[in-house]
């Protein structure tokens, strides 16, 4: 079955540590995003990618940096940049902007 | 500013109890809406794409409907298996990349 798999389902920070969440998709959709969820808020938009080896920040790009190498995989790392990272991270892609957006399971990133 | 508002952040049903929830929307122009349910732990599931005013979609017991500054997910005969987060989402015809999505409202149906 066609699908976005997100990579670990939990994950913990050190201080001063960048950590990287995996996103893959077999669903051949060019466009790729990275969202943030916090409780009580809306998805917030860290960065988008179109096509390959091209990406746009989104409403919160600070702190983060994404690479879109190949068409399936669109990473997310959380840099040591980022000073409240804790938090469900949700990666999704489309055919196209104006179609619906399929998710991933999410990953929680948490501080230890 | 662009902005989506979901009403009531919560709602408690019991089964068979038909109600209503909100999205009120504020963009400069509207290129589709989006409702998704989102179960806990887990990312939102595309439910319904809307376009322009009057328009419906059927699922199950969801219905969704569309006005001009606002869309309705109608629950009929809710059942328990229906508690989950509802969110809507906005795509603006001020164009690029960027869907808006509301906080969402979370339902729960009792037994």
């Amino acid at each position: 079955d066609g699908g976005i798999t997100q990579s670990p389902k939990y994950l913990f920070r050190k201080e001063g540590q960048n950590v990287t969440l995996s996103c893959e998709q077999n669903l051949n959709h060019d466009a790729m995003y990275w969202y943030r969820q916090d409780p009580g808020q809306g998805l917030r938009l860290i960065y988008y990618s179109q096509i390959v080896n091209d990406f746009q920040k989104g409403d919160i790009a600070e702190g983060y940096s994404v690479s879109r190498e190949k068409k399936e995989s669109f990473p997310l790392t959380v840099t040591s940049a980022q000073k409240n990272p804790t938090a469900f991270y949700l990666c999704a892609s489309s055919q196209g902007v104006e179609q619906p957006q399929h998710f991933g399971d999410g990953t929680r990133l948490s501080i230890l | 500013e662009d902005q989506v508002t979901q009403s009531p952040e919560a709602l408690r049903l019991q089964e068979g109890e038909s109600s209503s929830l909100n999205c009120s929307y504020t963009v400069s122009g509207l290129r589709g809406l989006f409702w998704y349910r989102q179960d806990p732990g887990k990312g939102p599931e595309f439910l319904f794409t809307l376009y322009s005013a009057g328009e419906e979609k059927e699922k199950e017991r969801l219905k969704a409907t569309l006005t001009k500054k606002e869309s309705f997910l109608h629950i009929t005969a809710p059942k328990p298996e229906d508690s989950a987060t509802y969110l809507c989402a906005v795509h603006p015809n001020t164009g690029g990349f960027k869907t808006i999505f509301g906080a969402g409202t979370r339902l729960f149906v009792k037994a």
